[in-house]
């Protein structure tokens, strides 16, 4: 299957930080990328939809000032999550689907973000 | 709209079987199913498009309903390895080319032990 990189894999960073997680599609282009949020025992929760060349399109309860969404090119899209406090704590998870879109959909590792 | 999975969780000694649902209230164009281990990110297991489509692998196999209003996922003998959290994830429409997010289950724990 497709390969979706994501790094790093863990972060610890002060409250007030910003930290950048990348995701790079290794093998196929990519217009579209999702960034998904997921709390212990919970769900994965989509937090934006990353559009290459244009803004990302964010759900609703997100902060798109607190999560930017850079996706420069089609391989690579960017999420910082800036002045991060405790609370923004969490596992993120990018995702990609090849086949222009209408592919399964493959996941990079993801991120542990822990803000102390 | 979120899909509802069940079982929330089930507990299997090794060698038995499973079954997990996942259904819609709305016809769906796609269901993909992944596998996620703690701590780590899930891992697709299998796409079903078609309504009345059957798809597996070795001891793993999943269903769509004729309406595409519903899924299963079929574990047989299970194996220590199945352990882990089952997520259904849907897509309700085609919309062309761009983007195709998908909206996941709250997941199905599944537990083999010996």
């Amino acid at each position: 299957g497709a390969v979706v990189s994501q790094h790093p894999s863990w972060v610890i960073c002060k409250s007030g930080t910003s930290v950048k997680i990348e995701c790079r599609s290794l093998d196929f282009q990519a217009t579209t990328m999702f960034w998904y949020r997921q709390f212990p025992k919970q769900s994965l929760m989509l937090m934006a939809t990353s559009n290459e060349g244009s803004k990302a399109t964010y759900e609703q309860g997100v902060e798109k000032d607190k999560f930017l969404i850079n996706h420069a090119s089609l391989t690579l899209s960017t999420l910082t999550v800036t002045s991060a406090h405790p609370e923004d704590s969490s596992f993120y998870i990018c995702s990609a689907r090849d086949r222009g879109g209408i592919g399964s959909a493959f996941f990079g590792q993801g991120t542990r973000l822990t803000v102390v | 709209q979120q899909p509802v999975q069940s079982p929330q969780a089930v507990i299997l000694r090794e060698g038995e079987d499973a079954v997990i649902n996942c259904s819609s209230s709305k016809a769906l164009y796609s269901v993909h199913w992944y596998r996620q281990k703690h701590g780590e990110a899930p891992v697709f297991l299998m796409i079903l498009l078609k309504g009345g489509e059957q798809k597996g692998h070795e001891k793993i196999s999943a269903s769509f309903n004729e309406k595409k209003q519903q899924s299963s996922l079929y574990l047989t003998a299970s194996q220590l390895s199945y352990s882990g959290t089952y997520f259904c994830g849907t897509q309700s429409q085609y919309s062309g080319a761009g983007s195709y997010q998908l909206t996941f289950g709250k997941g199905t724990k599944l537990s083999v032990i010996p």
